[in-house]
């Protein structure tokens, strides 16, 4: 199985609105509504940002928000912050019944 | 509160397997969900090893599967990787996690996402 597409890096500048997109192929993003998104910060676990597409979970800031169109899904947050700054990752249920992750994307704020 | 926490060798020689063990606490393996391990090599991105449920059902990843066998150990809540023929490719942070799985006919078995988190434990592959 081929990791999802995420682009390397993103940037913008506090109170501005950035999105992160994440693509795949009909056997995984495009398949089925099982995309979630995390949030990495450097020498720590991954936290649960989205789950299936556009989910939060309790406790994650409603300025984080998830979306999906056709075999990509995307990951915007809005109001940037400076704890915002991170690696972020998407993954997504495949047709094998596996899970992929994206090659991750580093979110600077400016 | 779930919580994990990975523990086993920091270094492992080339060729040799490398055995993990993860301890979950404030919730039973028994009780649901899936359970499953991921990888992180220093610098790199995640890789998904596999995920397994209590009852049996076990999903590899196809480009580790060969090498790659995840174990529970129900009594003791805890539940364990190994990884053989190890090169210093496999040099890494592991991590162990809990996913909720797929109870609808949208999907077909198998965890969904992950949603508690292990700290990671560093293994480091080298003579």
């Amino acid at each position: 199985q081929s990791a999802l597409t995420q682009p390397a890096s993103v940037s913008g500048s506090p109170g501005q609105s950035i999105t992160i997109s994440c693509t795949g192929t009909s056997n995984d993003v495009g398949g089925y509504n099982y995309v979630s998104w995390y949030q990495q910060h450097p020498g720590k676990a991954p936290k649960l940002m989205i789950y299936d597409v556009s989910k939060r979970p309790s406790g994650v800031s409603n300025r984080f928000s998830g979306s999906k169109s056709g075999n990509t899904a995307s990951l915007t947050i809005s109001g940037l912050q400076a704890e915002d700054e991170a690696d972020y990752y998407c993954s997504s249920y495949t047709s094998s019944s596996t899970l992929v992750f994206g090659g991750g994307t580093k979110l600077t704020v400016l | 509160q779930v919580q994990l926490q990975e523990s086993g060798p920091g270094l492992v020689k080339p060729s040799e397997t490398l055995s993990l063990t993860c301890a979950v606490s404030g919730y039973s393996i028994s009780s649901g969900y899936y359970w499953g391990w991921i990888r992180q090599p220093p610098g790199k991105g995640l890789e998904w090893i596999g995920s397994f449920f209590h009852s049996g059902s076990t999903y590899y990843n196809p480009s580790l599967k060969s090498r790659v066998a995840i174990s529970v150990d129900t009594s003791r809540n805890q539940f364990s990787l190994r990884l053989s023929s190890v090169t210093a490719a496999d040099t890494a942070v592991f991590y162990c996690a809990r996913l909720p799985h797929c109870d609808t006919s949208s999907c077909h078995g198998g965890g969904l996402y992950f949603d508690y988190w292990g700290q990671g434990t560093l293994v480091i592959v080298s003579s």
